[in-house]
């Protein structure tokens, strides 16, 4: 079981580009979460997914942010326009079901760098 | 709205020994889950221990185990024979249902842990 994938490890954007952040469930799973992660702090909730639908996104930014899972491939985060504060780690958790009887499965984080 | 408060932001602890990292949060609901996570410097958010807020027996893994105490909304955690590995950040997170039915972690900010050799 190759556990929760996400590409790329790093990304840099030059300020105004778009950035897509791709995450793989683990084996099984069909509950897909964003966190995001600033400097020095704990991770934050953004968005919560099933396939094809948009479950809860209360912690997305109003603009700039989207996400999808679709029926096939990965889910995506996609940043368009970057800006310098959109700097940090982003993370993709998955679980099998919506309860958190064993807390969700997260991968490595893509660590976005806006310059 | 949920808080949680890691209050030592650095801490250290010599190999073998035995360390405690403190937890606190804030909620008003009587049914919730907490956890604490590792991540060390490869950024791998990896699950340490998990405790139901309705069992009132402390959760316990290999060196790792809890001290919960509900009512002071407590929830610390003990390394016992500290070793170099175990050399990461923490972080003690709360989840709750919400409205919407989602379950959604709340982090604290952490706290760094330095395994001395």
């Amino acid at each position: 079981n190759a556990g929760v994938m996400q590409n790329p490890r790093h990304l840099v954007r030059r300020r105004g580009q778009e950035a897509r952040l791709r995450c793989s469930p683990m084996k099984g799973h069909s509950h897909v979460y964003w966190y995001r992660q600033l400097p020095e702090e704990g991770l934050k909730f953004m968005v919560y997914l099933q396939k094809e639908n948009i479950i809860d996104e209360s912690g997305m930014p109003k603009e700039r942010f989207s996400a999808e899972f679709p029926k096939e491939g990965p889910s995506i985060l996609r940043i368009q326009q970057v800006v310098r504060g959109d700097s940090a780690a982003y993370f993709c958790a998955s679980s099998p079901d919506r309860g958190p009887r064993y807390g969700y499965t997260f991968g490595s984080g893509t660590r976005l760098t806006v310059v | 709205a949920q808080t949680v408060t890691q209050s030592q932001p650095e801490m250290s602890v010599q190999e073998a020994e035995t360390v405690t990292l403190s937890c606190t949060y804030d909620t008003s609901e009587s049914n919730y889950y907490l956890f604490w996570y590792k991540q060390p410097p490869s950024r791998q958010m990896i699950l340490v221990i998990r405790q139901e807020a309705y069992k009132q027996q402390n959760a316990t893994e290999n060196r790792f185990s809890v001290n919960f105490q509900k009512a002071a909304k407590s929830f610390s955690l003990k390394i016992s024979d500290s070793q170099l590995g175990d050399t990461a950040m923490y972080f003690c997170a709360f989840m709750k249902q919400g409205d919407s039915g989602t379950y959604k972690y709340i982090f604290g900010t952490g706290t760094r842990l330095k395994v001395l050799a």
